[in-house]
């Protein structure tokens, strides 16, 4: 399968503790992104990278959140000290975006993480 | 900055009949815009898009869309729908310029019955 990856697909925690999920890009994707979706919206931007540089983040993104892309090519999305709040689907995407032009603002999403925090 | 409005949170049709999905943007720059489909616990998977051109753009799954600039409209239309139709759909709009920050609407769940 050659498209966006991401695991776990399910995470139950309680308040409090840490959680760590992964997205695996489709390949040579420069641009990954990761979104948020609560229950009843839309996804909202939380920050993407361009190859390892982390080049915007939404004021969604608190303290507690922290993503990376060491390599350039897998990410992870850390939260720490949980919150009920945090309960949503945490969707990665990528896509080519070297440069401008129209095929390369196309984002090619994976499945989700779902997080629950009891 | 963007915003997407998708005017019906629900729309239920029955199988075979004709269905139009609502989308209105705002935006002070150009766009791009996009419909996007998520089934249950699925991520989402993008319907069609309209990048420049012919403003009726045709996608997949028989789903076509008609850009009217006039009237910031996005709207999604199919002539027949399908139970397997059912699902959650979503309007966004990313901007031309090179920002690669997706703005979506709140989403429209399509429930098509027998």
């Amino acid at each position: 399968d050659t498209g966006v990856s991401q695991n776990p697909r399910h995470k139950i925690t309680k308040r409090g503790q840490n959680v760590t999920f992964r997205c695996d890009p489709i390949s040579e994707h420069n641009r990954l992104y990761w979104y948020r979706q609560t229950l009843g919206q839309g996804p909202e931007f939380l920050t993407y990278f361009q190859n390892e540089a982390q080049l915007e983040k939404s004021r969604l993104l608190s303290d507690r959140f922290s993503a990376e892309r060491p390599k350039g090519s897998f990410s992870t999305l850390e939260i720490q000290r949980t919150e009920q709040g945090d309960s949503a689907m945490y969707l990665c995407a990528s896509s080519p975006g070297t440069s401008g032009g129209a095929a390369y603002n196309e984002q090619f999403f994976g499945p989700g993480t779902r997080l629950t925090v009891l | 900055a963007q915003s997407v409005t998708q005017l019906d949170s629900q729309v239920p049709v029955f199988e075979e009949a004709p269905v139009e999905l609502r989308c209105n943007y705002s935006s002070s720059v150009s766009v791009y815009l996009f419909w996007y489909v998520q089934y249950p616990n699925q991520g989402l998977q993008l319907l069609l898009k309209y990048l420049s051109g012919s403003t009726l753009v045709k996608g997949i799954n028989g789903f076509e869309a008609e850009f009217n600039k006039s009237q910031t409209s996005f709207h999604l239309r199919k002539p027949s729908v399908h139970i397997s139709d059912t699902a959650e759909y979503f309007c966004a709009v990313i901007p031309n310029s090179g920002y690669s920050t997706l703005t979506f609407g709140k989403g429209t769940m399509l429930l098509v019955s027998p």
